[in-house]
Protein backbone atom coordinates (compact mmCIF):
# COMPACT_ATOMS: atom_id res chain seq x y z
CA UNK A 1 0.00 0.00 0.00
CA UNK A 2 0.89 3.47 -0.98
CA UNK A 3 2.42 5.25 2.04
CA UNK A 4 5.09 7.46 3.88
CA UNK A 5 6.48 5.85 6.97
CA UNK A 6 8.52 8.05 9.69
CA UNK A 7 10.40 5.92 12.62
CA UNK A 8 11.22 6.52 15.04
CA UNK A 9 8.26 8.09 16.41
CA UNK A 10 8.84 8.96 19.57
CA UNK A 11 12.84 9.91 21.17
CA UNK A 12 14.34 10.95 23.68
CA UNK A 13 18.03 11.75 23.87
CA UNK A 14 20.80 13.17 25.22
CA UNK A 15 22.52 16.49 24.51
CA UNK A 16 25.08 16.12 22.14
CA UNK A 17 24.04 13.08 20.52
CA UNK A 18 23.93 12.24 16.80
CA UNK A 19 20.37 11.23 15.51
CA UNK A 20 18.78 10.50 12.12
CA UNK A 21 15.36 10.47 11.30
CA UNK A 22 13.59 8.17 8.99
CA UNK A 23 11.27 8.86 5.86
CA UNK A 24 10.19 6.92 3.55
CA UNK A 25 7.95 7.18 0.98
CA UNK A 26 6.39 4.05 -1.57
CA UNK A 27 3.86 7.21 -3.08
CA UNK A 28 6.17 7.31 -6.26
CA UNK A 29 6.52 10.90 -5.19
CA UNK A 30 10.03 12.49 -6.61
CA UNK A 31 9.42 15.47 -3.79
CA UNK A 32 9.74 15.18 -0.15
CA UNK A 33 9.74 17.49 2.76
CA UNK A 34 10.57 18.32 6.34
CA UNK A 35 8.85 20.60 8.72
CA UNK A 36 9.70 21.17 12.22
CA UNK A 37 6.40 22.24 14.22
CA UNK A 38 6.65 23.62 17.88
CA UNK A 39 3.51 22.73 19.85
CA UNK A 40 0.55 24.86 18.88
CA UNK A 41 2.33 26.62 16.09
CA UNK A 42 2.73 26.53 12.33
CA UNK A 43 4.46 24.15 10.57
CA UNK A 44 7.49 25.49 8.92
CA UNK A 45 9.48 23.81 5.82
CA UNK A 46 13.12 22.98 7.07
CA UNK A 47 14.36 20.95 4.19
CA UNK A 48 12.66 19.89 1.25
CA UNK A 49 13.79 17.60 -2.22
CA UNK A 50 12.90 17.33 -5.85
CA UNK A 51 14.40 14.37 -6.66
CA UNK A 52 17.54 12.50 -6.40
CA UNK A 53 20.62 14.63 -4.97
CA UNK A 54 18.47 17.29 -4.84
CA UNK A 55 18.41 18.99 -1.60
CA UNK A 56 17.45 22.35 -0.17
CA UNK A 57 17.03 24.29 2.91
CA UNK A 58 13.40 25.78 3.65
CA UNK A 59 12.50 28.99 5.48
CA UNK A 60 12.96 27.95 8.84
CA UNK A 61 16.87 27.91 9.43
CA UNK A 62 18.18 24.47 10.82
CA UNK A 63 21.23 22.61 12.09
CA UNK A 64 19.62 19.35 10.80
CA UNK A 65 20.96 18.18 7.18
CA UNK A 66 19.22 15.82 4.65
CA UNK A 67 20.15 13.40 2.12
CA UNK A 68 18.33 12.20 -1.03
CA UNK A 69 20.15 9.19 -2.52
CA UNK A 70 16.95 7.07 -3.18
CA UNK A 71 13.62 8.21 -4.46
CA UNK A 72 12.20 6.91 -1.68
CA UNK A 73 14.02 7.91 1.44
CA UNK A 74 14.96 11.01 2.87
CA UNK A 75 16.63 10.83 5.71
CA UNK A 76 17.11 14.05 8.41
CA UNK A 77 20.45 14.11 10.51
CA UNK A 78 21.39 16.34 13.77
CA UNK A 79 24.72 15.73 14.15
CA UNK A 80 24.79 16.94 18.11
CA UNK A 81 21.47 17.34 19.55
CA UNK A 82 21.09 20.05 21.93
CA UNK A 83 17.29 21.01 23.97
CA UNK A 84 16.44 23.82 21.31
CA UNK A 85 15.96 20.76 18.90
CA UNK A 86 13.15 19.66 20.73
CA UNK A 87 10.18 19.51 18.64
CA UNK A 88 7.96 17.50 16.33
CA UNK A 89 8.97 16.59 12.97
CA UNK A 90 6.74 15.94 9.97
CA UNK A 91 8.35 14.43 6.58
CA UNK A 92 5.51 14.81 3.84
CA UNK A 93 5.72 13.83 -0.42
CA UNK A 94 4.04 14.97 -3.49
CA UNK A 95 3.70 14.41 -6.82
CA UNK A 96 3.85 17.86 -8.07
CA UNK A 97 4.96 21.21 -6.38
CA UNK A 98 5.01 22.17 -2.74
CA UNK A 99 1.79 23.87 -3.39
CA UNK A 100 -0.09 21.16 -3.94
CA UNK A 101 -1.40 18.49 -2.14
CA UNK A 102 1.19 17.13 0.88
CA UNK A 103 0.65 13.64 2.38
CA UNK A 104 2.27 13.26 5.60
CA UNK A 105 3.82 10.70 8.10
CA UNK A 106 3.11 10.09 11.18
CA UNK A 107 5.94 12.64 12.53
CA UNK A 108 8.50 12.09 14.94
CA UNK A 109 8.30 14.16 18.49
CA UNK A 110 11.81 14.69 19.49
CA UNK A 111 12.77 15.22 23.09
CA UNK A 112 16.85 16.28 23.32
CA UNK A 113 17.32 16.37 27.47
CA UNK B 1 6.31 37.85 3.67
CA UNK B 2 3.16 35.47 2.86
CA UNK B 3 1.44 34.84 6.01
CA UNK B 4 -1.64 32.64 6.80
CA UNK B 5 -3.44 33.42 10.02
CA UNK B 6 -5.97 31.36 11.72
CA UNK B 7 -7.49 33.64 14.63
CA UNK B 8 -8.76 30.82 17.01
CA UNK B 9 -6.37 28.71 18.84
CA UNK B 10 -9.87 26.70 20.01
CA UNK B 11 -13.48 26.65 18.42
CA UNK B 12 -15.97 24.43 20.59
CA UNK B 13 -19.56 24.08 19.21
CA UNK B 14 -22.22 21.69 19.84
CA UNK B 15 -23.78 18.98 17.47
CA UNK B 16 -25.65 20.17 15.26
CA UNK B 17 -24.64 24.02 15.17
CA UNK B 18 -22.90 25.52 12.32
CA UNK B 19 -19.14 25.62 12.38
CA UNK B 20 -16.84 28.31 10.53
CA UNK B 21 -13.14 27.95 10.97
CA UNK B 22 -11.50 31.17 9.97
CA UNK B 23 -8.39 31.53 7.87
CA UNK B 24 -7.33 34.76 6.56
CA UNK B 25 -4.02 35.47 3.71
CA UNK B 26 -1.72 38.46 3.00
CA UNK B 27 -1.05 37.79 -0.46
CA UNK B 28 -1.82 39.54 -3.50
CA UNK B 29 -2.24 37.62 -6.36
CA UNK B 30 -3.78 34.14 -7.32
CA UNK B 31 -3.76 32.01 -4.59
CA UNK B 32 -4.08 28.57 -4.10
CA UNK B 33 -5.62 27.69 -0.78
CA UNK B 34 -5.41 24.50 1.34
CA UNK B 35 -7.28 23.30 4.44
CA UNK B 36 -5.95 20.09 6.03
CA UNK B 37 -7.17 18.41 9.37
CA UNK B 38 -5.49 16.05 11.88
CA UNK B 39 -8.12 13.81 13.91
CA UNK B 40 -6.58 12.27 16.83
CA UNK B 41 -3.94 9.72 17.03
CA UNK B 42 -3.85 10.34 13.09
CA UNK B 43 -1.73 12.24 10.75
CA UNK B 44 -2.26 15.29 9.25
CA UNK B 45 -4.03 14.86 5.63
CA UNK B 46 -5.68 17.04 2.99
CA UNK B 47 -9.21 18.25 3.79
CA UNK B 48 -9.51 20.24 0.57
CA UNK B 49 -8.87 23.26 -1.85
CA UNK B 50 -10.20 25.90 -3.24
CA UNK B 51 -9.28 25.13 -7.02
CA UNK B 52 -11.25 21.99 -6.96
CA UNK B 53 -14.78 24.24 -5.07
CA UNK B 54 -15.79 20.69 -3.71
CA UNK B 55 -17.43 19.53 -0.50
CA UNK B 56 -15.56 17.19 1.86
CA UNK B 57 -17.36 16.21 4.52
CA UNK B 58 -19.82 18.37 4.33
CA UNK B 59 -17.50 21.24 4.69
CA UNK B 60 -17.08 23.87 2.14
CA UNK B 61 -14.15 26.82 1.90
CA UNK B 62 -15.21 30.09 -0.75
CA UNK B 63 -12.43 31.99 -1.23
CA UNK B 64 -12.93 36.04 -0.60
CA UNK B 65 -10.00 37.86 -2.67
CA UNK B 66 -11.54 41.35 -1.23
CA UNK B 67 -11.14 39.94 2.23
CA UNK B 68 -8.86 37.59 1.78
CA UNK B 69 -9.94 34.96 3.65
CA UNK B 70 -10.72 31.32 2.66
CA UNK B 71 -12.71 30.32 5.78
CA UNK B 72 -14.02 26.76 6.24
CA UNK B 73 -17.87 26.12 7.01
CA UNK B 74 -20.39 23.58 7.83
CA UNK B 75 -23.84 23.62 7.96
CA UNK B 76 -24.18 21.20 11.26
CA UNK B 77 -21.61 19.89 13.45
CA UNK B 78 -20.84 16.40 13.76
CA UNK B 79 -18.50 15.02 17.00
CA UNK B 80 -16.15 13.15 14.24
CA UNK B 81 -15.16 16.60 13.07
CA UNK B 82 -13.27 17.57 16.42
CA UNK B 83 -9.79 17.61 15.21
CA UNK B 84 -7.06 20.27 14.32
CA UNK B 85 -7.48 22.45 11.38
CA UNK B 86 -4.94 24.28 9.52
CA UNK B 87 -4.97 26.50 6.71
CA UNK B 88 -2.26 26.68 4.27
CA UNK B 89 -1.31 28.78 0.78
CA UNK B 90 0.56 27.48 -1.92
CA UNK B 91 3.10 29.29 -3.46
CA UNK B 92 6.29 29.53 -4.99
CA UNK B 93 7.72 26.09 -3.56
CA UNK B 94 6.03 25.85 -0.48
CA UNK B 95 3.21 25.69 1.86
CA UNK B 96 2.80 28.80 4.46
CA UNK B 97 0.83 27.53 7.16
CA UNK B 98 -1.79 29.01 9.73
CA UNK B 99 -1.39 27.45 13.53
CA UNK B 100 -4.19 26.13 13.65
CA UNK B 101 -7.57 25.38 15.25
CA UNK B 102 -8.59 23.28 17.79
CA UNK B 103 -12.31 22.31 16.82
CA UNK B 104 -14.23 20.35 19.65
CA UNK B 105 -17.61 19.59 19.07
CA UNK B 106 -19.95 19.18 22.51
CA UNK B 107 -22.31 16.00 22.39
Amino acid sequence: EADIYQTPRYLVIGTGKKITLECSQTMGHDKMYWYQQDPGMELHLIHYSYGVNSTEKGDLSSESTVSRIRTEHFPLTLESARPSHTSQYLCASSEYALSTEAFFGQGTRLTVV
Amino acid sequence: AQRVTQPEKLLSVFKGAPVELKCNYSYSGSPELFWYVQYSRQRLQLLLRHISRESIKGFTADLNKGETSFHLKKPFAQEEDSAMYYCAWGGNYQLIWGAGTKLIIKP
